[in-house]
């Protein structure tokens, strides 16, 4: 079955600190990437998505993310996060077919101390 | 972007009575939704598409006459937790894509719906 791991469960940072957050999948077709993020408090908001095109995708908020297709990965980047970027992480699979399911990661709670 | 709206935003309800949740997209037409649940510090599981017009799919180990789920206008889905229990008790999240657009859209999601059972 398919299935999307993300090895940071917890990670806490300074403000000015690069992020870098893991997210690796298994499925060997065709497949459309996403991150969302989670506020708290708030609803799911997508970050970026990567569907086809340059493997190196800029998202909202100065995330970027690049998709290897070789490691079956898709990492999340920020060169400098902020307090703001508190929040929670989900790296999400959908297969290129017609079943638009999203198969969603653990997730990753960050934590920026100011 | 697009926006999906669910109500309630929190309900409390006794064991045994059933709680429903609505889930529409404002501003599209959604042919489909889906039907997500979040344990505390977990991620989204998904429970069930939501068809227009047709029966839901459930995911593997969802009951299906547990949880009801009824697409009864393009721009509507509701979701019938049935003689809830504590166990029930949960996140419940709903989404929709845009479907009707000629390039892939990604999933806007609503507010989430925080059920307690007491």
């Amino acid at each position: 079955a398919q299935s999307v791991s993300q090895h940071n469960h917890h990670v806490i940072l300074s403000e000015a600190a690069s992020l870098e957050l893991g997210c690796n999948y298994s499925y060997g077709g065709t497949v459309n990437l996403f991150w969302y993020v989670q506020y708290p408090g708030q609803h799911l908001q997508l970050l970026l998505k990567y569907f086809s095109g340059d493997p190196l995708v800029k998202g909202i908020k100065g995330f970027e993310a690049e998709f290897i297709k070789s490691k079956f990965s898709f990492n999340l980047r920020k060169p400098s996060v902020q307090w703001s970027d508190t929040a929670e992480y989900f790296c999400a699979v959908n297969q290129g077919d017609s079943s638009y399911k999203l198969i969603f990661g653990s997730g990753t709670r960050l934590l920026v101390r100011p | 972007g697009a926006v999906v709206s669910q109500h309630p935003s929190r309900v409390i309800c006794k064991s045994g009575t059933s709680v429903k949740i609505e889930c529409r997209s404002l501003d599209f037409q959604a042919t489909t939704m889906f039907w997500y649940r979040q344990f505390p510090k977990q991620s989204l599981m998904l429970m069930a598409t939501s068809n227009e017009g047709s029966k839901a799919t459930y995911e593997q180990g969802v009951e299906k006459d547990k949880f009801l789920i009824n697409h009864a206008s393009l721009t509507l889905s509701t979701l019938t937790v049935t003689s809830a229990h504590p166990e029930d008790s949960s996140f419940y999240i709903c989404s929709a894509r845009d479907l009707g657009r000629s390039i892939p859209t990604e999933a806007f999601f609503g507010q989430g719906t925080r059920l307690t059972v007491v």
